[in-house]
């Protein structure tokens, strides 16, 4: 079974600022790997994914995440955040490149502070 | 517009008195699934459907029932609600390629 360790539950941060959310995972088999944001009283919305090839894969609003298979992390990082990336952030695992059994995180929330 | 719909959006209801959370898609997605959203739990599976008439159970399952009688329809039954039933829940749906779709969540709460 696979597991997902999200190692802080809030994130406050300057705008402008870097930010970096970390994401652990547990597994006996391959992985992919998701991240999702959730918006105020939205339901979730894929933001980047790794099935295979480059570890490092990016969204189309600045973020990029790097899978690491000896550290088994793939962290999400933005090098200057916006009022606008204030949300809920969600890493997801699974064995399958379908959707059945994504096991979710915990999830941290990102406050960017003016 | 493509979208995952659920109804109601908010429901306050008493112990033991049976509801259904509807939830259609119009994206003709062969997976939708049920999740449960509690805070410090993050989300997690009640039941998914690969298929019309093909079920099977999330992680925490007990207390729920589901149907799959329609590609666009996959409705969450509490047969008898309780307490700790109170939760807000999401209904997603994908083409199974890792990027599921969701609806904007059905937040309950069961006195």
């Amino acid at each position: 079974a696979q597991s997902v360790t999200q190692l802080d539950s809030q994130v406050p941060v300057f705008e402008e600022a870097p930010v970096e959310l970390r994401c652990n995972y547990s597994s006996s088999v391959s992985v992919y790997l998701f991240w999702y944001v959730q918006y105020p009283n939205q339901g979730l919305q894929l933001l980047l994914k790794y099935l295979s090839g480059s570890t490092l894969v990016e969204s189309i609003n600045g973020f990029e995440a790097e899978f690491n298979k000896s550290q088994t992390s793939f962290h999400l990082r933005k090098p200057s955040v916006h009022i606008s990336d204030t949300a809920e952030y969600f890493c997801a695992v699974s064995q399958f490149q379908g959707a059945q059994k994504l096991v979710f995180g915990q999830g941290t929330r990102l406050t960017i502070n003016p | 517009e493509a979208q995952v719909t659920q109804n109601p959006r908010y429901l306050i209801t008493v112990t033991g008195k049976k509801l259904t959370v509807t939830c259609s898609q119009n994206m003709n997605h062969e997976y939708m699934s049920w999740y449960r959203q509690d805070p410090g739990l993050g989300l997690r599976q009640i039941y998914y459907s690969m298929n019309v008439e093909v079920t099977d159970k999330g992680d925490v399952p007990e207390g729920y029932k589901v149907s799959r009688k329609e590609k666009r329809n996959f409705p969450l039954i509490l047969e008898s609600p309780s307490p700790n039933q109170t939760s807000l829940y999401f209904c997603a749906s994908s083409y199974n390629t890792g990027e599921l779709f969701f609806g904007e969540g059905s937040r309950l709460t069961v006195l």
